[in-house]
């Protein structure tokens, strides 16, 4: 079946706009996680949803990062006033888990996001 | 929170050689630990995967061991091919409700030389 999806695949701003970032999950998966990728690091997790309900936004760096996920399917990622900093691949991944309770994830090709 | 750490950054082996990737967790509450796969500008894709009640696993060339007490599993790969040079990742995570957040370690570039 069809992977995870991500759009844009390349994303170039200039500082200070906003960008909205979209994951398509693997159907039937209820949970979602984002995750941030610089060069040479591995991912780092910034929010996680289960179902509609972001459970856990701890990774998200500031308040100008929201995510959501209106029907439990796909999710935005939106970063207000971008800064160079924010700039990075974000990845999104999918997870079967309930009521299989597999946890194992399945990540989309990323977004590589340039803030200019 | 949890700290995953992984080494060696970099490992060069000839095609047929063995190779071999040890990461190390600081929560003794993680029970599940899976490795990936990154080739250049590709998705992280998953290779293999342990639970905390398993000491061993292996899917034909690939395994990969467990010691919870020491909190370190290792990566394992046979008769290495130049279609296994990629970066590989380690994780943890604690899914004690189905819930996995994975903390991942730095990485290894992996170079098999034909």
């Amino acid at each position: 079946g069809a992977g995870v999806s991500q759009t844009p695949s390349n994303k170039v701003t200039e500082k200070g706009k906003y960008v909205e970032l979209r994951c398509d999950p693997i159907s039937g998966h209820t949970a979602l996680y984002w995750y941030r990728q610089s060069l040479g690091q591995g991912p780092e997790f910034l929010i996680y949803f289960q179902g509609t309900g972001a459970a856990d936004d701890s990774g998200l760096p500031n308040d100008r990062f929201f995510a959501v996920r209106p029907e439990g399917s796909v999710s935005t990622l939106k970063i207000q006033r971008t800064e160079r900093g924010d700039s990075a691949v974000y990845l999104c991944a999918s997870s079967p888990s309930w009521p299989s309770g597999r946890n194992e994830q399945y990540f989309g090709p990323g977004t590589r996001l340039t803030v200019t | 929170g949890e700290n995953v750490e992984q080494h060696p950054s970099t490992l060069s082996v000839q095609e047929g050689d063995s190779a071999v990737i040890k990461c190390t967790y600081s929560d003794s509450a993680s029970n599940y630990f899976p490795w990936y796969k990154q080739e250049l500008g590709k998705r992280p894709q998953l290779i293999i995967d342990i639970r905390s009640n398993v000491g061993e696993k292996k899917d034909q060339r690939i395994a990969v061991t467990l010691n919870k007490t020491a909190k370190h599993f290792s990566l394992h790969i046979t008769e290495t091919q130049p279609e296994d040079s990629a970066v590989y990742f380690c994780a943890a995570s604690y899914g004690g409700t189905s819930y996995g957040k994975l903390t991942f370690g730095q990485g290894t570039i992996l170079t098999v030389h034909p």
